[in-house]
């Protein structure tokens, strides 16, 4: 079965770092990626999904095709940025279904 | 901008009581799907419907079932609620064309006592 792959249950970094949340898939063929974040007491929301290849909120996620990973980056951490992110595959020959990572949280320190 | 509404933001139940928990979107979407969200689980897809009158279970399909009779509705049912179904569920839509956006209802947060 397809799986999407978040390793990390808990990240926390200080203000001004980088950040890198990481992310792998299993399907084989070619992919649509997506990462989505939940800000607290917020729905939950797209933040960037590979096909439109954009930053948001200084945000970017690369497709590496040989590691089949899709980690999301930011150069420089901000408080604002602690929130639940997930990453997404979706599910190949399906109707429209999205496979869920276990989601990582990410903590922004002062 | 796409509207994805759930019924309650809260709901308390007794074991046993049989619980509905509806969803509405207003984007015409083909695809909409049922989760519960649980502390360092994730999202786990309980049902989802591709159409109208259309079902097809998720990964945890046990003790729910759902409706749809009308495109923009999708319902979940807890024929007998038990305290293991304590969770938050989050409704969602999406059409079907790849790579476009799923959207997200606001959550329902549900307490079996």
């Amino acid at each position: 079965a397809q799986r999407v792959t978040q390793p990390e249950k808990l990240l926390s970094v200080f203000k001004g770092a980088p950040v890198e949340l990481k992310c792998n898939y299993s399907y084989s063929g070619s992919p649509e990626l997506f990462w989505y974040v939940q800000y607290s007491r917020q729905r939950l929301q797209l933040l960037l999904r590979h096909i439109s290849r954009e930053s948001i909120k200084g945000f970017t996620a690369d497709l590496n095709k040989g590691e089949t990973s899709f980690h999301l980056k930011k150069p420089f951490a901000q408080e604002e940025d602690s929130a639940m992110y997930y990453c997404a595959s979706e599910e190949g020959g399906s109707q429209g279904n999205l496979i869920f990572g276990k989601g990582t949280k990410l903590s922004v320190k002062p | 901008d796409v509207k994805v509404t759930q019924s309650s933001r809260y709901l308390v139940k007794r074991t046993g009581e049989k619980v509905f928990l509806e969803c509405v979107q207003d984007m015409d979407h083909e695809n909409m799907f049922w989760y519960r969200q649980d502390p360092g689980l994730g999202l786990r897809l309980i049902y989802f419907s591709y159409d109208v009158k259309m079902k097809e279970k998720g990964d945890i399909p046990e003790g729910y079932s759902v409706s749809r009779e009308k495109k923009e509705r999708f319902s979940l049912i807890l024929e007998s609620a038990s305290t293991n179904q304590t969770s938050m569920y989050l409704c969602a839509s999406r059409s079907g064309t790849s790579g476009d956006t799923q959207y997200f209802g606001p959550g329902t947060r549900l307490t079996v006592l």
